[in-house]
């Protein structure tokens, strides 16, 4: 069984670029959520998908968007990078959408935004 | 809406001793909770969780949680400490009407002193 895969594991941008981060989720799960984890705190909702529509929001604004694919794996795209979006980046999936359901967590990718 | 209050952002705990990581939520509707551990440069793993039922849950590694509704807590604690067990500690809470997103706390950092 393969767990869920992020890449890239660390990258560096400046200020105003854009992003791209990849996640593959787990075999069998068809849901998948993206945290955003700063420095010293836990990890905060950006948003789900679940079956290629996104059917859940955290507090983040526009800028930070994503889409899920056919096989379930998944991108969140961030525009207008600012510093304070450096942080770590975490994935994780699930099957189906129920929240009784545990989230299944990649290793992260970390972004630095200089 | 849920949160989740994790009191002491360090623990500090001799080899072999009691493990206690306290966590305490808020929810408008009955919760589902998580204890997850993160070891450095690592993801989220899960450590156990409670949905319904038995109020007392088992988890990997020896740890084990109570669900109290009366004191809105969900305690983690392990008998006896490891070496390997030092790492970070997240308590989250999800129920069925947050819109698929979990809350974390902000974690407690374990450190085990041989």
């Amino acid at each position: 069984e393969t767990g869920v895969t992020q890449s890239p594991t660390h990258l560096i941008k400046t200020r105003g670029q854009q992003v791209t981060l990849r996640c593959s989720s787990q075999s069998g799960h068809n849901t998948v959520s993206w945290y955003q984890q700063a420095l010293g705190q836990g990890p905060q909702f950006i948003f789900q998908y679940y079956r290629e529509e996104e059917n859940g929001r955290g507090n983040f604004p526009p800028r930070f968007s994503g889409l899920q694919f056919p096989n379930y794996s998944s991108e969140l795209n961030v525009n207008a990078l600012e510093l304070d979006d450096s942080a770590l980046y975490l994935c994780a999936s699930r099957s189906g959408q129920g929240n009784t359901g545990e989230l299944f967590f990649g290793e992260g990718s970390r972004l630095t935004v200089l | 809406a849920q949160s989740v209050t994790q009191l002491g952002s360090h623990v500090s705990v001799s080899e072999g001793a009691l493990v206690l990581l306290r966590c305490n939520y808020s929810s408008s509707v009955p919760p589902y909770l998580f204890w997850y551990v993160q070891y450095p440069n690592q993801g989220l793993q899960l450590l156990l969780k409670y949905t319904t039922g038995a109020t007392l849950v088992k988890g990997i590694n020896g740890f084990e949680a109570e669900f109290k509704k009366s004191e809105t807590s969900f305690h983690l604690t392990k008998p006896s400490a490891h070496m390997s067990d030092a790492a970070e500690y997240f308590c989250a809470v999800t129920a069925s009407n947050t819109g698929n997103q979990f809350y974390f706390g902000t974690g407690t950092s374990l450190t085990v002193i041989p």
